[in-house]
């Protein structure tokens, strides 16, 4: 039992790249989460899924997209990444109490 | 979302209790007390929740207010370990299936002397 595994946990991007993280989890949970944290910072809400094929916005969804074409997976999409986006990205998951999270993407752009 | 107000920091000796408190004056009755605490280098870990009473987990304790305007985590024995930001979150939760954004403030800042 992995729980909430994200990949890459480290990238490099250009400015105007563009790249897809991965966040998968084995506990059949319904509800998915991307959150961002920078420096010194709480986390901050991006998009979220309440199940498969479901996506919404939260409260920093700019510059992202999303997809939950699978109920194990929810990818988080940069189109054309700005130095803004440089952060830890965390992926979540859940489906009663209790959010499990995973161990982080450290996205730097250049 | 009803907001949380929580100390930057806090020290404490290993071996010895620490109440970590949380003040949310603004709380609904509907919205659930959420405890998560962050390892460096690492994503939030879940500690406890708990809606009007007590709650104890192999973890910690929660205390909650009468008026529910306060709330407190107790770490019955600081290891280094438990050195980590603690976040005291709000959580609406519909219909019983616990569905509920997390919004983290900056949280407090555990720091435990050996």
């Amino acid at each position: 039992n992995a729980g909430v595994t994200q990949t890459p946990k480290f990238r490099v991007l250009k400015t105007g790249q563009s790249m897809t993280l991965l966040c998968a989890q084995d506990m059949n949970h319904e509800y998915m989460y991307w959150y961002r944290q920078d420096p010194g910072m709480g986390l901050r809400l991006i998009h979220y899924s309440v199940g498969e094929g479901t996506t919404a916005k939260g409260e920093v969804p700019d510059g992202y997209n999303v997809s939950r074409l699978k109920k194990q997976n929810f990818l988080l999409g940069l189109e054309s990444a700005a130095p803004s986006q440089t952060s830890v990205y965390f992926c979540a998951s859940h489906r009663n109490y209790g959010y499990t999270f995973g161990s982080g993407t450290r996205l730097t752009v250049v | 979302d009803a907001k949380t107000t929580q100390p930057n920091s806090m020290e404490s000796n290993e071996e010895e209790p620490v109440h970590l408190p949380c003040n949310h004056s603004t709380i609904s009755g509907t919205d659930y007390i959420h405890w998560y605490r962050q390892l460096p280098s690492q994503g939030p870990e879940y500690v406890i929740h708990g809606l009007t009473s007590n709650v104890n987990n192999r973890m910690a304790s929660l205390a909650i207010a009468e008026d529910r305007k306060s709330s407190t985590l107790i770490l019955h024995r600081a290891t280094l370990r438990d050195a980590a930001v603690y976040y005291c979150i709000l959580s609406f939760n519909a219909g019983g299936t616990s569905y509920g954004k997390l919004t983290f403030g900056q949280g407090t800042i555990l720091t435990v002397h050996p």
